[in-house]
């Protein structure tokens, strides 16, 4: 089936630093999202991806849709206490009409202050 | 607003235990997940309602069994549970069932078999 790659699979950084993780994968997907989650929450959207090249921001975060469609990458700049956390990624499934939501396996981000 | 809701947060019953969780969201969304999630995993899909009708069930065990009342309410039955099946059980909605709508997940339910 169908499978994320996602690296690193953990980060320990010093608190202002900027992070950069990526997914790939084998497959064409037609959406990417970027989510965070804390122990005991749920996921919690980040950025959602669309279009192949597109770059996204959202505050210190900012996110690529490859030109392939096969891989994304989450960029954090400055990084800060909170930011921890696991980050996830995700693909909708290309072309499928069930909305199978594939996850990478998570990058777990420690900030040291 | 993106809120998805969840009852309860946390949850222990015993093998023999019938219970149930709950899942409300009023975006107007037509797609509703449940996904299941052990500790440093990410989450595995369970179920997907899609105008209130099961389109897909991933070879998920009997003793979990989802009902979709209406449009907004989602809710996962639980009977005669095992010991690993304790995990956070994660409720998701989307605008509808398809390879451009985003998911938008509730806080979860923290299941304890016991």
């Amino acid at each position: 089936g169908q499978q994320l790659n996602q690296s690193p699979q953990s980060m320990f950084i010093q608190e202002g630093e900027d992070v950069s993780m990526n997914c790939t994968s084998s497959s064409i997907f037609n959406t990417w999202l970027w989510y965070k989650q804390d122990p005991g929450e749920g996921p919690v959207l980040l950025i959602a991806l669309y279009k192949a090249g597109e770059l996204t921001s959202n505050g210190r975060l900012t996110a690529q849709f490859g030109i392939t469609r096969k891989d994304s990458f989450l960029n954090i700049s400055a990084s800060i206490p909170s930011d921890v956390g696991i980050y996830f990624c995700a693909g909708l499934d290309y072309g499928g009409s069930q909305g199978n939501l594939i996850f990478g396996k998570g990058t777990k981000l420690s900030v040291k202050p | 607003d993106t809120e998805v809701t969840q009852t309860p947060k946390h949850l222990v019953m015993g093998m023999t235990n019938k219970k149930s969780l709950k899942c409300e969201q009023h975006m107007g969304h037509r797609a509703m997940y449940w996904y299941k999630q052990k500790a440093k995993k990410p989450p595995e899909l369970m179920f997907v309602y899609s105008y209130e009708k099961l389109s897909i069930n991933e070879s998920v065990p009997s003793r979990f069994s989802p009902e979709c009342p209406n449009s907004s309410l989602l809710n996962l039955h639980l009977h005669a549970l095992q010991p690993e099946d304790s995990a956070l059980y994660l409720c998701a909605s989307s605008q509808a069932v398809a390879s451009k709508e985003t998911q938008y997940f509730g806080p979860g339910t923290r299941l304890l078999v016991l």
